[in-house]
């Protein structure tokens, strides 16, 4: 099984700041990297499909970049809507993996 | 717009079989564009795939829970279906079903979840 190892676990920031959440994969798996969103009590919405693509609907200010075992996820100015738990997730092999999510609070 | 909707029991007993149904509309599962998946998210916890269905029936089951899973569909009613056997309090979580894209692996649709509770 691909391992996913993300960081940080939490992380406090205040409105505006820029904010980037890493993901470590324990193999190679090219670009097959998305990013999810979950609000407490929801269910995770899709933000990045294969590292880098934005899903449609989604505002400009999230990114995803990487390739192979490193990805990055970036906020570019923190909202009050932002506030959620973020996760990685793998599907260059089965089973397909979440990373461990980042619970992001506003300072 | 894509929905889905999961429905069953929210109270299942040790030992007995959890049976979920996800229910979509706005778009056909007989389509072929998507495969359909079961992921559990335990209370305050990480989310974990259970497996997925394509609509010819062709199925993947995390190895994990590989033994006790059954994925199934039904196309005339487009809904797919999980049941999860021998279940124990570990199996307590959120349930959602949702779309994949991309091969399976972009959930880009996702039911709001049902929570089911293993206890006596």
């Amino acid at each position: 099984d691909i391992q996913m190892t993300q960081s940080p676990s939490s992380l406090s920031a205040s409105v505006g700041d820029r904010v980037t959440i890493t993901c470590q994969a324990s193999q190679d798996i090219s670009n097959y990297l998305n990013w999810y969103q979950q609000k407490p009590g929801k269910a995770p919405k899709l933000l990045i499909y294969d590292a880098s693509n934005l899903e449609t609907g989604v505002p400009s200010r999230f990114s995803g970049s990487g390739s192979g075992t490193d990805f990055t996820f970036t906020i570019s100015s923190l909202q009050p809507e932002d506030i959620a738990t973020y996760y990685c997730q793998q599907y260059d092999n089965l089973p397909p993996f979440f990373g461990q999510g980042t619970k992001l609070e506003i300072k | 717009q894509v929905q889905l909707q999961e429905s069953g029991p929210g109270l299942v007993k040790p030992s007995q079989t959890l049976s979920l149904t996800c229910t979509v509309s706005g778009g056909s599962i007989s389509s072929g564009d998507y495969y359909w998946s079961w992921i559990r998210q335990p209370p305050g916890k990480g989310l974990e795939w259970i497996g997925y269905i394509y609509y010819s029936g062709s199925t993947y089951y995390n190895p994990s829970l590989k033994s006790r899973v059954t994925i199934s569909v039904d196309t005339s009613k487009n809904q797919f279906s999980l049941k999860l056997s021998s279940v124990t309090a570990a199996d307590t979580a959120v349930y959602y079903c949702a779309r994949g894209g991309h091969d399976y692996g972009v959930l880009d649709y996702w039911g709001q979840g049902t929570l089911v509770t293993v206890s006596s």
